[in-house]
């Protein structure tokens, strides 16, 4: 059983649309963090998310923490070539600071 | 600024065969950590180091050990790998006692097993 669930598993848009991509479990979470990950290259953390409900905003992607701190979702404005890579959460529970990943979105951006 | 250092990049190896995986990291972290990266599978915990002189299980750690050899560097060895081993090794350091820390991720080792 997954503990983090991504949603959708792949992602082929064009340049300019926008998308959300999804994290799901059925645990709460003391943190939830963002990784995007580059072929070749290891995860590079986007963000963290701490309260239930925050949103916090890095340039063109939003990303929210469910109220319940069971969820939480990735929005990219505009997307551009440059966002293309799998992107990833990653959860603690409790006092644990070992993360779970989920498996991933890998998103593709043509141009 | 290096980061986290993995070797080597690249390796095959035929099964029974050993080697250890190295990893050193420059941010005098005291967690390190050793993931597995497998197509549908994300990433999976194998072994950590909570500190220097401490290692835990994680979600797979069988058919590999591990050594914090110091604050800097933690080790990763296959005894007689497996050609279900074959993966992408990715090593992790991140601060101790915060649950919201970062993971800074070297670039991984490719390892095949025959």
């Amino acid at each position: 059983t997954q503990l983090l669930e991504q949603s959708p598993q792949f992602l082929s848009i064009q340049e300019g649309e926008n998308l959300t991509v999804y994290c799901n479990s059925s645990s709460v979470f003391s943190s939830l963090q963002w990784y995007r990950q580059e072929p070749g290259e290891g995860p590079v953390l986007l963000v963290t998310v701490v309260t239930g409900g925050e949103v916090k905003k890095l340039k063109r992607l939003t990303f929210q923490f469910g109220d319940a701190r069971k969820d939480s979702s990735l929005h990219i404005t505009a997307a551009q070539p440059g966002d293309t890579g799998l992107y990833l959460c990653a959860g603690a529970i409790g006092s644990n600071y070992k993360l779970t990943f989920g498996k991933g979105t890998l998103l593709t951006v043509n141009p | 600024n290096a980061g986290v250092t993995q070797t080597p990049k690249f390796q095959v190896l035929k099964t029974g065969q050993s080697m250890t995986l190295q990893c050193a990291q420059d941010m005098n972290h005291n967690s390190m950590y050793w993931y597995r990266q497998d197509p549908g599978m994300g990433l999976r915990l194998i072994y950590y180091s909570a500190s220097e002189g401490t290692t835990d299980k994680g979600e797979v750690p069988n058919g590999y050990n591990v050594s914090r050899l110091n604050k800097r560097e933690f080790s990763l060895r296959l005894e007689s790998a497996a050609p279900s081993q074959t993966s992408v090794y990715f090593c992790a350091s991140s601060e101790l006692g915060r649950i919201n820390s970062p993971l800074h991720f070297g670039n991984g080792t490719r390892l095949t097993v025959t």
